[in-house]
């Protein structure tokens, strides 16, 4: 089983429409958890962390469940600048360096 | 350019050449990481250095792949007797370390082995 698991879509939406990516993670001890972003052909920047209350920042939320070891993030008012892979990151639990890293999920946002 | 710099941008190769990489972190990151990358694919883990010290690599680090950081700074990663199957992107990433585990990566290195 992948460390991290996510839905790599594609999803298309009109600009402005609500879109909500979930990923799941397979140990119960990670302590860190994060969103990247990837556009096509360049490398991946993280977008934000994730936090055990849930975070916003501007139009994008994160959630985390620990229970059912799954994280959310929440994209409201689609942008065509948001098209990309989004990929749901987290860390080890005895490795404390390594991230890990979901295939991605990729968006696209169409006028 | 204070972000992470790698080099080359792109490498094609033929089978069982060896080829090397370099990455050069933020300059007051200890951290250094590097990750591969195929299409489709989130980055992978291959290996990570808290300074000069290698304190972890992955499964996928076969004996053909070798990562440097000889004096903390820049880090090389060598692929010897290349195979197509080592065809990828090779990211490097490095980050404050223990303060913060948010990853910077540079462009990354391009791999075609023919």
């Amino acid at each position: 089983r992948k460390e991290v698991e996510q839905d790599p879509g594609p999803f298309n939406v009109p600009e402005g429409a609500t879109v909500a990516f979930n990923c799941t993670y397979s140990n119960s001890a990670s302590q860190s958890f994060f969103w990247y972003r990837q556009d096509c052909r360049k490398e991946p920047k993280l977008l934000m962390s994730v936090y055990s209350s849930g975070n916003e920042d501007g139009r994008f939320t994160a959630q985390l469940n620990r229970a059912s070891q799954y994280i959310s993030l929440l994209i409201r008012d689609s942008k065509l600048s948001d098209s990309a892979t989004y990929l749901c990151v987290v860390n080890g639990y005895s490795t404390l360096g390594r991230l890990y890293f979901g295939r991605g999920t990729q968006l696209t946002v169409w006028p | 350019d204070t972000g992470v710099s790698q080099d080359p941008r792109h490498k094609i190769t033929k089978r069982g050449q060896n080829v090397t990489f370099r990455c050069d972190p933020i300059s007051e990151h200890n951290r250094l990481y590097w990750y591969r990358q195929t299409l489709g694919q989130g980055p992978e883990f291959l290996t990570y250095f808290q300074n000069e010290a290698q304190l972890e690599k992955s499964r996928l680090l076969s004996d053909r792949f070798s990562a440097e950081r000889p004096k903390g700074s820049f880090s090389t990663l060598e692929i010897q007797r290349t195979e197509q199957g080592d065809s990828a992107m090779y990211l490097c990433a490095s980050s404050e370390g223990s303060r913060s585990e948010k990853l910077f990566f540079g462009s990354g290195t391009q791999l075609s082995v023919l």
